[in-house]
């Protein structure tokens, strides 16, 4: 089966440009993760969605982050514009099915800003 | 303060020690709890859950104190390929983590 999908891996921007990252969930997973991981503040909980729907959006960092979860299999996390304090690994995790408790990580998009 | 809280570490080890890690947490209303591994540039997964009993896999023993509101990763007889750093995550309808300890296991 495949696992989390992530893309971009790698990511080199401008700072003002938009940035978007994207996520697949595993299938049947009806919960998505977005972190953020730098090495000061470690493992950040951007956003959560249960069911496609955005439950908890309190750790997003401010309006220049944007998250949508338009269906069950994807998931984008939107930088508009972008700054170099966002530069960070972001990834994106699913949980759900009989599973449950256990967060499934994609491999990460790891962004730079200059 | 933050919701999980973890000493940083570094731990650097010799091999075969026994190395113990904690994590606090603010939230009493946590509803389950787990350590997961990080190693360097690669996502977390998942090493194991946290029971209200205490649970033991293999080399590694997780326990939960829910009156004091922590938890603990026993590592015994440690091996190089232990190297990582240890994430400890609670979860109240959402996954909070902690900010991981660094495990360094030498020769």
């Amino acid at each position: 089966d495949a696992g989390v999908i992530q893309s971009p891996r790698h990511e080199v921007t401008e700072m003002g440009q938009e940035v978007t990252l994207r996520c697949k969930p595993i299938s049947g997973h009806n919960s998505l993760f977005w972190y953020r991981q730098t090495m000061m503040r470690g493992l950040e909980l951007l956003i959560y969605f249960n069911n496609n729907v955005p439950i908890d959006d309190s750790g997003m960092p401010e309006d220049r982050f944007s998250a949508k979860m338009p269906n069950a299999s994807f998931s984008t996390l939107k930088i508009q514009p972008s700054e170099p304090r966002d530069s960070a690994v972001y990834f994106c995790a699913s949980t759900g099915g009989k599973n449950t408790g256990e967060l499934f990580f994609g491999e990460g998009s790891r962004l730079t800003v200059l | 303060r933050k919701e999980v809280e973890q000493d940083p570490g570094p731990f650097n080890v010799p091999e075969g020690a026994t190395v113990a890690f904690n994590c606090t947490y603010s939230n009493s209303a946590s509803q389950s709890f787990f350590w997961y591994r990080q190693d360097c540039r690669k996502e977390p997964k998942l090493l194991m859950s946290v029971y209200s009993s205490g649970n033991e896999d293999g080399r590694f023993t997780a326990q939960l104190n829910r009156a004091s509101q922590y938890i603990s990763l026993l590592i015994r007889d440690s091996k190089l390929s232990d190297s990582a750093t240890y994430l400890c995550v609670v979860n109240y309808n959402d996954m909070r983590f902690g900010a991981g300890t660094r495990l360094t296991v030498k020769p």
